[in-house]
């Protein structure tokens, strides 16, 4: 079975510092893909990093670096210089290769930017 | 960029009426799905189409009906409403369904049942 754990479900951070939310996963699938999104209070799901299993090099897009440690199933979300406007749910979600239709979400993080 | 557009943002429908939520996408995506948000949990997988003329179920079918009416429209639908189905749904798409696909989301309506 797909399962995906987020075991924070709140964190704090200064303004400018770095944060890591974490996110772990279980598949049996070898090829898969894991996904992080950005929900803030308004509500919509923001699409903010994607990494494939068969990647070697962890992903970046801008500020976002996902950690992605295949060994150990885990693919945190690392957030660097945290703004005001990084206050946010953020759910970690993974499709995997022979179930591609249907995305597992985790529970979220809520983090809360501190200035 | 629309991306992917919902209709009604917000709704309240008493205990047994029926609705339809409205999804629509004009990134020429074969694949959309409808899901449910409640509080505390994670998105759950109502009803998918892998491509135009195909519907599946997913996770948590009962109470809902699907009409994919092209390649840009998927429109989910409550027969007969109840309080359990009180929730905040998304319409989402992607370019197929390989795990690879990235899926986009809309911005969501708010459903209160009473």
């Amino acid at each position: 079975a797909q399962k995906i754990t987020q075991t924070q479900p709140g964190m704090f951070v200064q303004e400018k510092e770095a944060v890591t939310l974490d996110c772990t996963y279980d598949t049996s699938d070898p090829s898969y893909g894991l996904f992080w999104y950005k929900q803030p209070s308004s509500g919509e799901m923001i699409f903010l990093i994607y990494q494939g299993s068969y990647d070697q090099q962890n992903a970046t897009e801008g500020r976002y670096s996902l950690n992605f440690q295949k060994a150990r199933k885990s693919a945190n979300l690392v957030i660097s210089a945290s703004q005001l406007g990084d206050s946010a749910m953020y759910f970690c979600a993974m499709r995997g290769g022979n179930t591609g239709n249907q995305f597992y979400f985790g529970t979220g993080t809520s983090l809360t930017v501190i200035p | 960029n629309a991306g992917v557009t919902q209709t009604p943002k917000f709704q309240v429908l008493k205990t047994g009426q029926s609705m339809t939520l409205q999804c629509a996408q004009d990134m020429n995506h074969n694949s959309m799905y409808w899901y449910r948000q409640d509080p505390g949990m994670g998105l759950r997988l109502i009803y998918y189409s892998a491509s135009e003329g195909t519907t599946d179920k997913g996770e948590v079918p009962n109470g809902y009906n699907v009409s994919r009416l092209n390649k840009r429209e998927f429109s989910l639908r409550l027969e007969s409403a109840a309080p359990s189905q009180t929730s905040v749904y998304f319409c989402a798409s992607s370019n197929g369904l390989l795990a690879t696909n990235i899926q986009y989301f809309g911005a969501g309506t708010r459903l209160s049942v009473l």
